[in-house]
């Protein structure tokens, strides 16, 4: 079974600094999806970026970027220019693709981000 | 507007109370999903439903029944809850269940309180 980890259960950034938080799974699959889900004190859950395994080019959404390590099962989430709103917990989520897995999205325990200004 | 609409926001129900939590979305997905978000913890998937038919349960207690009556509406039935199962109880749907090109999206979730 495919399990994700959040190392980092809080993070700080300086308003308009830069910021990473830290994602690894385990997983036996060649093939399969991650994601950056947001979660503000609103408590919805937002998707905030995407990556499919089999691209080798990092994804980007405008202040949010990933450092994608297949070979090092890493996943990280960079957010440039912090802002305040950007103050939330952060999922990194996995995606299987595998039938044996029912394409299960499976989450990692959270980071919370403050932002300090 | 969310797309994804979610009541009560709060709920505080006694262990031998039987209440529902509401789902509704409005974004014409065909999948729909009960995770349990508790503190420090991962979230935990509960139930998928795909076209208002159950197609997975995560060895979820029988405390918790879900019901799918269209592909819009989910309600998840609690009766006879623990204190443990106090947590926020969260909604979402996709296009399709089984698809990676779809993502999920949330309500703003219902927290639960067992006294």
């Amino acid at each position: 079974a495919q399990t994700v980890t959040q190392s980092q259960p809080e993070m700080s950034v300086q308003e308009a600094e830069t910021v990473t938080l830290s994602c690894t799974y385990d997983t036996s699959e060649s093939d399969y999806y991650l994601f950056w889900y947001k979660q503000p004190p609103s408590r919805q859950m937002i998707l905030v970026i995407r990556q499919e395994a089999y691209k080798q080019q990092n994804a980007t959404e405008n202040r949010f970027s990933v450092n994608f390590q297949k070979a090092a099962k890493s996943f990280s989430l960079k957010i440039s220019d912090s802002q305040l709103g950007d103050a939330a917990m952060y999922f990194c989520a996995y995606r299987s693709l595998g039938e044996e897995y029912g394409n299960k999205l499976v989450f990692g325990a959270g980071t919370i981000l403050r932002v300090k200004s | 507007e969310t797309g994804v609409t979610q009541t009560p926001r709060h709920l505080v129900m006694g262990m031998t109370n039987k209440k529902s939590l509401k789902c509704e979305q409005h974004l014409g997905h065909n999948a729909m999903y009960w995770y349990k978000q508790s503190a420090k913890k991962p979230l935990e998937l509960m139930f998928v439903y795909s076209l208002e038919e159950r197609v997975e349960n995560n060895s979820v207690p029988s405390r918790f029944s879900p019901e799918c009556p269209n592909s819009s509406h989910l309600f998840l039935h609690l009766h006879t809850l623990q204190p443990e199962d106090s947590a926020l109880y969260l909604c979402a749907s996709s296009q399709e269940a089984y698809s990676y090109n779809s993502p999920l999206h949330f309500g703003n979730g219902t927290r639960l309180t067992v006294t």
